[in-house]
């Protein structure tokens, strides 16, 4: 019940491109939903998060989807480019534990 | 602004061996939280530090144990060394004048046990 599950596993895109990265999760208790971005040899970094009141969320080319019922959340980034291409993590937290549960990650390959 | 910054960048340790890693948390924040991350994998959750008190844990083992100070940095130590300790060492700060489930990473310490 404590696991984000995270597909697909890799994936690439010509530049330009509209990536999807799906996540679902088990747990009703939790209700914050971050993307976090990765690049080798980096920490992650907090790209965008949603919380489970509203469906969808935007800053700049990351757009979060989110949908309560199904218990699953998406990251969408807009006119990919080559720059774009890193491992982007899904997670999941709430109950104020201050947890963040990670799905296993997804690679991303932008092509020119 | 300073951000989250850890150290050592590496370390390689022998197998029964002690380590301790340390991390600053980013200023503001009074919440540090330690990860592990091993190669190809997302990070797992050890634990999280408030206000000098352990505030929960992930599934470690009590030979991993750390410390918060009054300036809100931290430590990670692990004990007895086993060789599937070797992964990237992830500190995040949060809480204080930012949102609590706001986590910023560090950029990590890489251990290798040999």
């Amino acid at each position: 019940q404590q696991q984000v599950k995270q597909s697909p596993q890799s994936l690439i895109v010509q530049k330009g491109g509209i990536p999807i990265i799906n996540c679902a999760y088990e747990n009703t208790a939790f209700d914050y939903f971050p993307w976090y971005q990765q690049f080798p040899g980096k920490g992650p970094a907090l790209l965008i998060a949603i919380r489970p009141d509203v469906s969808e969320k935007k800053e700049g080319r990351f757009t979060i989807s989110f949908n309560k019922s199904a218990k699953q959340f998406s990251l969408h980034i807009m006119d990919s480019q080559p720059g774009d291409s890193a491992t982007y993590f899904c997670a999941a937290t709430g109950g104020n534990t201050g947890k963040l549960i990670f799905g296993q990650g997804t690679t991303l390959q932008v092509k020119p | 602004e300073t951000g989250v910054t850890q150290s050592p960048t590496h370390l390689i340790k022998t197998r029964g061996q002690q380590v301790t890693l340390r991390c600053s948390s980013q200023s503001g924040h009074n919440t540090v939280s330690w990860y592990q991350q091993a190669l190809g994998q997302g990070p797992q959750f050890i634990f999280q530090y408030y206000r000098e008190e352990e505030n929960g844990r992930g599934n470690f083992p009590p030979r991993f144990s750390g410390l918060q100070f009054p300036n809100y940095s931290s430590e990670l130590n692990v004990n007895a060394l086993e060789l599937d300790d070797s992964a990237l060492y992830l500190c995040a700060s949060s809480g204080g004048t930012s949102d609590y489930y706001e986590q910023y990473f560090g950029p990590g310490t890489r251990l290798t046990v040999t």
